[in-house]
């Protein structure tokens, strides 16, 4: 079946605009997580929705950094005022997370987001 | 300390060999434990999960857990060539849902 699947695969931005990564999800899966992954880096986590709802955003590194999923299946990452360090590639998983489930996270493909 | 820690590598076997994959991790009280691997400029692949102690084997590859040690490994078996990439280890943490990552190990198969 259809995995996750994010867009743009690519973006280059200058410094100080706006973008937005979208990510959607594999069918069925309510659990839906955005991480970051810099060069030479493992995942680094920031947020994860259950539903429409945002129940842990505890990774987002500052008020800059906005997601939504309002209806409970595609999610945006939203991005203001890109900052050179944003650079990274922004990952996508999704989780079927219902009681007794183990909470396996299948990713996307990424997009990778670079900032002039 | 770092939550969960890994040997970046890289770890060099030939081909046929076994190679060994360590991670170890600060929260003693983490449930979940997931290896991934990822190809150079391609995303995490999930390959194997473990949740209780002991051995776990899926094909060519064996997850090993020890709660007590807060240790978890990753065999590979008779190594391809195309087992090259980086191998991520992850680990839910105690009352959270995301997963935190180590920095992955480089696993260089030569033929």
């Amino acid at each position: 079946g259809a995995g996750v699947s994010q867009t743009p695969s690519n973006k280059v931005t200058e410094k100080g605009k706006y973008v937005e990564l979208r990510c959607d999800p594999i069918s069925g899966h309510t659990a839906l997580y955005w991480y970051r992954q810099s060069l030479g880096q493992g995942p680094e986590f920031l947020i994860y929705f259950q539903g429409t709802g945002a129940a842990d955003d505890s990774g987002l590194p500052n008020d800059r950094f906005f997601a939504v999923r309002p209806e409970g299946s595609v999610s945006t990452l939203k991005i203001q005022r890109t900052e050179r360090g944003d650079s990274a590639v922004y990952l996508c998983a999704s989780s079927l997370l219902t009681s007794g489930s183990r909470n396996e996270q299948f990713f996307g493909p990424g997009t990778r987001l670079t900032v002039l | 300390q770092k939550e969960v820690e890994q040997n970046s590598g890289p770890l060099s076997v030939p081909e046929g060999a076994i190679a060994s994959l360590n991670c170890t991790y600060s929260d003693r009280g983490s449930q979940s434990f997931f290896w991934y691997r990822q190809y150079s400029g391609k995303s995490p692949e999930l390959i194997m999960s473990i949740y209780s102690n002991g051995d776990k084997e899926d094909g060519r590859f064996t997850a090993q857990l020890n709660k007590a040690s807060q240790y978890v490994s990753l065999l590979i078996r008779d190594s391809q060539p195309s087992d090259s990439a980086t191998y991520l280890c992850a680990v839910r943490l105690t009352g959270f849902q995301k997963l935190v990552f180590g920095t992955g190990t480089r696993l260089l198969v030569s033929p």
